[in-house]
């Protein structure tokens, strides 16, 4: 199966600071998403996205699918973005996406 | 904005029991997920469902478990036996393209 790669594993801000999440695949994948869990455990959508670039308010997230990576930007951190945050993706002719492992961000006031 | 639910939030249960996870997909997808999160690890998938049949399941989806859409909303997940290493969160999907999970269930075996 599709090998999936999130750096860095772990990751602390203070708030306001910039950072950037990587996500390597190990193949081809489709149905690229980014996902947020909370500390509450809920998984929270944060993009789809398969190729290209998006931006929702603080956060965006480019995926150069030639190359197999993703990354998801977050700027100006605020103490609510800390969490776990995963990627997920599924092998071309599949909708079933392997999840990496996450980084665990903590964003301290 | 449509969103998947599922009940209960929390399930505890003595080891051997019998549980089932239930979940309502959002109305308009046809593929429907489960998955299981072991505190602290990764998410795993367990099976999708789609035209009422099992499409693909993992390793980890043993003779233990079943799935089940009783009616045209719900999507159950049964545990016949319950283990100790069930323990986990478990996760409900559906999909069109994107994929949008449910708020999850947290079973605890005792």
């Amino acid at each position: 199966g599709i090998q999936v790669e999130q750096s860095p594993p772990d990751l602390i801000l203070q708030e306001g600071a910039n950072s950037t999440l990587r996500c390597n695949f190990s193949d081809s994948v489709n149905n690229l998403q980014w996902f947020h869990q909370n500390p509450w455990g809920q998984l929270i959508n944060l993009f789809y996205i398969p190729s290209g670039t998006k931006q929702n308010g603080r956060l965006s997230a480019t995926t150069v699918a030639t190359e197999r990576y993703s990354l998801l930007y977050i700027s100006s951190s605020q103490t609510t973005d800390s969490g776990v945050y995963f990627c997920a993706g599924g092998r071309r002719g599949s909708y079933i996406p392997t999840f990496g492992r996450g980084t665990s961000l903590i964003v301290h006031p | 904005e449509p969103e998947v639910t599922q009940t209960p939030s929390h399930q505890v249960t003595q080891m051997g029991q019998e549980v089932i996870l239930r979940c309502v997909p959002i109305s308009n997808h046809l593929y429907f997920y489960w998955y299981r999160q072991i505190l602290g690890q990764k998410v795993e998938f367990l099976v999708s469902f789609y035209n009422n049949e099992i499409s693909e399941k993992s390793e980890i989806f043993d003779d233990q478990f079943s799935v089940e859409r009783p009616d045209g909303s719900n999507f159950t997940l049964k545990i016949r036996s319950t283990k100790l290493e069930d323990s986990a969160m478990y996760f409900c999907a559906s999909t069109a393209d994107e994929q949008f999970f449910g708020p999850g269930t947290r079973l605890t075996v005792l």
